[in-house]
């Protein structure tokens, strides 16, 4: 099946910094891309839709200008969380598209710690 | 949107009996329902799934039955075993990838 790298794995950061997440379709061209976040022992929430060339499209209640993404390219999305805040503290996942049915992967996901 | 509700929120079996985790939607134009696996820390498995224009689906000791008239779907785990404990999610989407996921059931298989 296709592979969907994500990095870093776990990032523990200051309040107030910006932290970016990379999302890597290593052996497929992914043209959408979807950013999850999932709290302690809750579900995955959909935080917006990254499409490849264009702008993101954000859930409601997602703050666009908090959570920056950017599909620069068929292989590569990224997610920076700007001026994170210890509420932003999340395991943070994408997933891609793959193209070979209906099936999208995952990717292993970033651990956020905001201090 | 789409609404997924997912229960039960746990289930603890003893190893070797079937496991049940039933979910309901709301969208009835939804016709991809797949169920992940997640482990703590890591990435959700696709484990099974199921399109609409087919009522059961099976693969080996994992079963996901469709009623789309009732806008339900179920995951059956037979002969369960300690490595089927994890967390479940059922999902739905209406053809686009963006699924809408349950809340989750954690299912603890006791030896």
């Amino acid at each position: 099946g296709a592979v969907v790298s994500q990095h870093p794995s776990r990032v523990i950061c200051k309040s107030g910094t910006s932290v970016k997440i990379e999302c890597r379709s290593l052996d497929f061209q992914a043209t959408t891309m979807f950013w999850y976040r999932q709290f302690p022992k809750q579900s995955l929430m959909l935080m917006a839709t990254s499409n490849e060339g264009s702008k993101a499209t954000y859930e409601q209640g997602v703050e666009k200008d908090k959570f920056l993404i950017n599909h620069a390219s068929l292989t590569l999305s990224t997610l920076t969380v700007t001026s994170a805040h210890p509420e932003d503290s999340s395991f943070y996942i994408c997933s891609a598209e793959g193209g070979f049915g209906e099936k999208l992967f995952f990717g292993s996901g970033t651990q956020l710690s905001v201090l | 949107g789409e609404n997924v509700e997912q229960h039960p929120s746990t289930l603890s079996v003893q190893e070797g009996d079937s496991a049940v985790i039933k979910c309901t939607y709301s969208d009835s134009a939804s016709n991809y329902f797949p169920w992940y696996k997640q482990e703590l820390g890591k990435r959700p498995q696709l484990i099974i799934d199921i399109r609409s224009n087919v009522g059961e689906k099976k693969d080996q000791r994992i079963a996901v039955t469709l009623n789309k008239t009732a806008k339900h779907f179920s995951l059956h785990i037979t002969e369960t075993q300690p490595e089927d404990s994890a967390v479940y999610f059922c999902a739905a989407t209406p053809n686009d990838y963006k699924l809408s996921f349950g809340a989750g059931t954690t299912v603890t298989v006791r030896a």
